[in-house]
């Protein structure tokens, strides 16, 4: 089976700029969730969608970055315009339903804001 | 609301050694509690769950680790370190509150000394 796939592995973009992550969970899988992890800390919910339903986006700093599963399927995270304080690794994870206490964690994207 | 909390943000064990993790958890219902390893540039790995059944709970590469609702606590333990356990340790706790969301501890790495 294959596990979450991300892409890119790495960014690195100025101030200002704008940056999108994507995401493709487990097959079947229909939560999808991306979390935040800033260095030293540990990962933090942005926003969880269930199908391509948002169920919990409470976390995101919606003045900058936004989200979408159009399809249900995949997943796309954007930030834009991106601050230094962005620069974390941004992990997809996926669960068979909301009610799936089980997630699995994609390898993340490694965001450097300079 | 749920809560995690790791005491000790960097542990060292000589090869060999006991590992223990600590992880103490706040929830106002019962909760589901995990240990996730995160390798270098890689993502989180579910290491081991609590899900209400056996209080002790055994996971992958020798580790294990025990509810104890009294305390609080859910430590992750292995009686003989190896080398490649070197990573960071994350907690988290899960609760029913409608979805599943995971709220994360801040980690714990471990060292492994020669």
């Amino acid at each position: 089976e294959a596990g979450v796939a991300q892409s890119p592995r790495y960014k690195i973009i100025e101030k200002r700029q704008s940056v999108a992550f994507w995401c493709n969970p487990i097959s079947g899988h229909a939560t999808l969730y991306w979390y935040q992890q800033i260095l030293g800390q540990g990962p933090k919910l942005l926003i969880q969608f269930q199908n391509n339903g948002v169920v919990d986006d409470s976390q995101l700093p919606k003045d900058r970055f936004s989200a979408e599963r159009l399809k249900g399927v995949d997943s796309t995270l954007k930030i834009q315009p991106a601050k230094l304080e962005d620069s974390a690794v941004y992990l997809c994870a996926s669960s068979s339903g909301p009610l799936s206490y089980e997630q699995y964690f994609g390898p993340g994207t490694r965001l450097t804001v300079t | 609301a749920q809560s995690v909390t790791q005491l000790g943000s960097h542990v060292s064990v000589s090869e060999g050694a006991l590992v223990l993790l600590r992880c103490n958890y706040s929830s106002s219902v019962p909760p589901y509690l995990f240990w996730y390893v995160q390798y270098p540039n890689q993502g989180l790995q579910l290491l081991l769950k609590y899900t209400s059944a056996a209080t002790l709970v055994k996971g992958i590469n020798g580790f294990e680790a025990e509810f104890k609702k009294s305390e609080t606590s859910f430590h992750l333990t292995k009686p003989s370190a190896h080398m490649s356990d070197a990573a960071e340790y994350f907690c988290a706790v899960s609760a029913d509150s409608g979805t599943y969301k995971y709220i994360f501890g801040t980690g714990t790495r471990l060292k492994v000394l020669a």
